[in-house]
């Protein structure tokens, strides 16, 4: 599996634009992206995935260049409760007999 | 639809006793899995099963049994507990097809003393 990085941690203010990046510089063809979220004292929620360019849902937008060694969560207009954990995870998704793998995530604080 | 469920939310036990998590899905989900997450870290892959009938160890497997009951259930068992084993454990099953989507349980808070 591809392995990622994130950074540990960051900082916004409410209705702000939130850009997480992960770094998967030896992705294969077979994978896909996708990004998780968790609140405290929860389990981790699917938020979006995509192959390359861009995917958006209510929740999030995914942008993914050309070359896919990294990619893009971009969460528009930040409130309180956006603070979680978000997971970047990169592997194929049609081998059932996969898992994920999480890594440390980043921690988004939103301030009032 | 409940989705993913555990039993039970805490425990408590002492080194040396056993115990079995449970978790069950109702959206026919084929795949399951049990995951482990120690404070500030990440989830770690304990055991997984990708279909009824299969199981399959993980990133950290020592010290855990699994058991695939059906479809729907997917118990984890602690034969020994040992106080590296306290954890939140997290159960969760897979959509699956053109998503990559897993549901996961609200989780099992263990301690061991």
């Amino acid at each position: 599996l591809a392995k990622t990085t994130q950074p540990i941690s960051m900082d916004s203010y409410e209705g702000q634009e939130v850009n997480i990046t992960c770094s998967h510089n030896n992705i294969a063809t077979n994978d896909y992206i996708t990004w998780y979220q968790q609140f405290p004292s929860q389990g981790p929620r699917f938020i979006i995935q995509g192959y390359k360019t861009k995917v958006t849902n209510e929740v999030a937008s995914l942008f993914i260049p050309a070359d896919r060694k990294s990619s893009t969560l971009s969460l528009p207009r930040v409130s309180l409760s956006d603070t979680a954990v978000y997971y970047c995870l990169v592997g194929p998704i049609y081998t059932g007999r996969r898992a994920l793998t999480f890594g440390s995530g980043t921690r988004l604080q939103v301030q009032p | 639809n409940a989705g993913v469920t555990q039993t039970p939310k805490f425990q408590v036990l002492k080194t040396g006793q056993s115990m079995t998590l449970q978790c069950a899905q109702d959206m026919n989900h084929n795949s399951m899995y049990w995951y482990r997450q120690d404070p500030g870290m990440g989830l770690r892959l304990i055991y997984y099963s990708a279909s009824e009938g299969t199981t399959d160890k993980g990133e950290v497997p020592n010290g855990y049994n699994v058991s695939r009951l059906n479809k729907r259930e997917f118990s984890l068992r602690l034969e020994s507990a040992a106080p590296s084993q306290t954890s939140v454990y997290f159960c969760a099953s897979r959509a699956g097809g053109r998503t990559d989507t897993q549901y996961f349980g609200p989780g099992t808070r263990l301690t061991v003393l």
